[in-house]
């Protein structure tokens, strides 16, 4: 079964610009979590969704947005980019989430510069 | 708000020899997870081990052990035998319990095997 898969793997872009990244899920689960992981703020919880729906957000401003489609599919946007976006993006994807017991898998990350 | 605290940045143990990892952390709930996650340099995020709050037994995971201490909010990792392969950051994690898949990750631990 593949794993996690998240496209492109490492992306250059400059303040002000838009960003979309992708992720895509284990075959059947139908939950997705992303999060930022940064030096110094670590790893932080970006959103969760569900069936198409967010379900719980992080602490971000609203520059960053996500949203999953019918096949769980999921993508994240950052507009209006900022040197300080620049980070690992990780997505991980579950059976249906919610808090369930089911494991999380971490997909290999999206490398964003922001220059 | 849950906090996760792991005060060891970085830790040394040499090849087959035993490594304990600390973490503690802070929360209100009763019903909860908590995981510790490895992350290779330069490769995907994996689980090692995972406890269930409401599980007075410790887990294991062939050479993966934790200490949990509910009362004392702690839940340390011990790694036997160690090997070189073991080289990565690890992360301790907390998610709550049937409520959304949010983990609230510590800021980590890098760990150096030396041969």
């Amino acid at each position: 079964k593949a794993g996690v898969t998240q496209t492109p793997r490492y992306l250059i872009k400059t303040r002000g610009q838009q960003v979309t990244l992708s992720c895509s899920p284990i075959s059947g689960h139908r939950s997705v979590s992303w999060y930022q992981q940064t030096p110094g703020q670590g790893l932080q919880f970006l959103f969760e969704y569900f069936s198409e729906t967010q379900r719980n957000k992080g602490n971000f401003p609203g520059r960053f947005s996500g949203r999953q489609f019918s096949n769980s599919r999921s993508e994240m946007n950052v507009s209006t980019l900022e040197l300080g976006d620049s980070a690992l993006y990780l997505c991980a994807s579950s059976l249906v989430g919610g808090g369930n017991i089911d494991e999380q898998f971490f997909g290999p990350g999206t490398r964003l510069t922001v220059l | 708000a849950q906090t996760v605290t792991q005060s060891q940045p970085e830790m040394s143990v040499q090849e087959a020899e035993t490594v304990t990892l600390s973490c503690t952390y802070d929360t209100s709930e009763s019903d909860y997870y908590l995981f510790w996650y490895k992350q290779p340099p330069s490769r995907q995020m994996i689980l090692v081990i995972r406890q269930e709050a409401y599980k007075q037994q410790n887990a294991t995971e062939n050479r993966f052990s934790v200490n949990f201490q509910k009362a004392a909010k702690s839940f340390s990792l011990k790694i036997s035998d160690s090997q070189l392969g073991d080289a990565a950051m690890y992360f301790c994690a907390y998610r709550r319990m049937n409520r959304d898949d949010k983990i609230i990750f510590g800021k980590g631990t890098r760990l150096h095997i030396l041969p």
